[in-house]
C-alpha cells in the first residue's frame, strides 16, 4: 500500500524556519517525481515545488522561490521541504504528493504549518 | 503561467442530480495535462480524472471529464452523498497550477 506521511509542521514566528519531511512507503520512491502542495485556511490548493527522480531538477512557485528548498533522499524514501524566512501567508497545510504519468495519484494527509507571532 | 478559472464557485444540488463543473484555461493547454481532483475536509485530495477524460483507478463511472483547448468539464451524472466536496482542476506543466475550486454542496 502506497503511503506518504508528512511531519515537521508546527508553530513558528515570522522570519523563522521549518523543515518538513515526507516518509514514503509501498512503492519505489526513486521512480517518481515528487511535489509539495499547500492549502491555506479556507483557501484552495496551491502548488509549491517539485523535484525529479534523482534530485537534479527542481521547480518552485514564485511565492516561495529563494526561501524554500525541496530535496529528497532516495535511499531513505524521503522528501523534504526546507522553509526559511517564513511569512504569515505561508500558513497552510502542506501535502506531499507523488506524481505519476497519470497525474498526482497519491497524497499524504498533510502537516500544518502556522506562522504567527 | 496558465491561469485556471473554475465555475461556479459553489454548486447547490440534491443527491441524484447531475453536476456540471467548468474549468477554463487562460490559454490553450494540452488535454494530456489537465487533471481533476476531489477534496473533502480533513482528507487528502483524490485524483479523479487525468488527461482531461480518463478516470483514475477506482473512480466510479458516474464521474466523467471532457473538453479540450481552453474549456474543460467535469460531470457527475448522479450525485451520491459522498460526492459532496470541493473539486479542483489542475494544469500540469513546468509550474503546475490549480483552479480555485468548485464546492458541490447539498441543497
Amino acid at each position: 500500500e502506497v503511503q506518504l506521511v508528512e511531519s515537521g509542521g508546527g508553530l513558528v514566528q515570522p522570519g523563522g524556519s521549518l523543515r518538513l519531511s515526507c516518509a514514503a512507503s509501498g512503492f519505489t520512491f526513486s521512480d517518481y517525481w515528487m511535489h509539495w502542495v499547500r492549502q491555506a485556511p479556507g483557501k484552495g490548493l496551491v502548488w509549491v515545488s517539485r523535484m525529479n527522480i534523482d534530485g537534479t531538477t527542481t521547480t518552485y512557485a514564485d511565492s516561495v522561490k529563494g526561501r524554500f528548498t525541496i530535496s529528497r533522499d532516495n535511499a531513505k524514501s524521503a522528501l523534504y521541504l526546507q522553509m526559511n524566512s517564513l511569512r504569515v501567508d505561508d500558513t497552510a497545510v502542506y501535502y506531499c504528493v507523488r506524481s505519476a504519468a497519470i497525474g498526482n495519484d497519491y497524497w499524504g494527509q498533510g502537516t500544518l504549518v502556522t506562522v504567527s507571532s | 503561467e496558465v491561469v485556471l478559472t473554475q465555475s461556479p464557485g459553489t454548486l447547490s444540488l440534491s443527491p441524484g442530480e447531475r453536476a456540471t463543473l467548468s474549468c477554463r484555461a487562460s490559454q490553450s493547454v494540452s488535454s494530456n495535462s489537465l487533471d481533476w481532483y476531489q477534496h473533502k475536509p480533513g482528507q487528502a485530495p483524490r485524483l479523479l480524472i487525468y488527461g482531461a477524460s480518463t478516470r483514475a483507478t477506482g473512480i466510479p463511472d458516474r464521474f466523467s471529464g471532457s473538453g479540450s483547448g481552453t474549456d474543460f468539464t467535469l460531470t457527475i451524472s448522479r450525485l451520491e452523498p459522498e460526492d459532496f466536496a470541493v473539486y479542483y482542476c489542475q494544469h500540469y506543466s513546468i509550474s503546475p497550477t490549480f483552479g480555485g475550486g468548485t464546492k458541490v454542496e447539498i441543497k
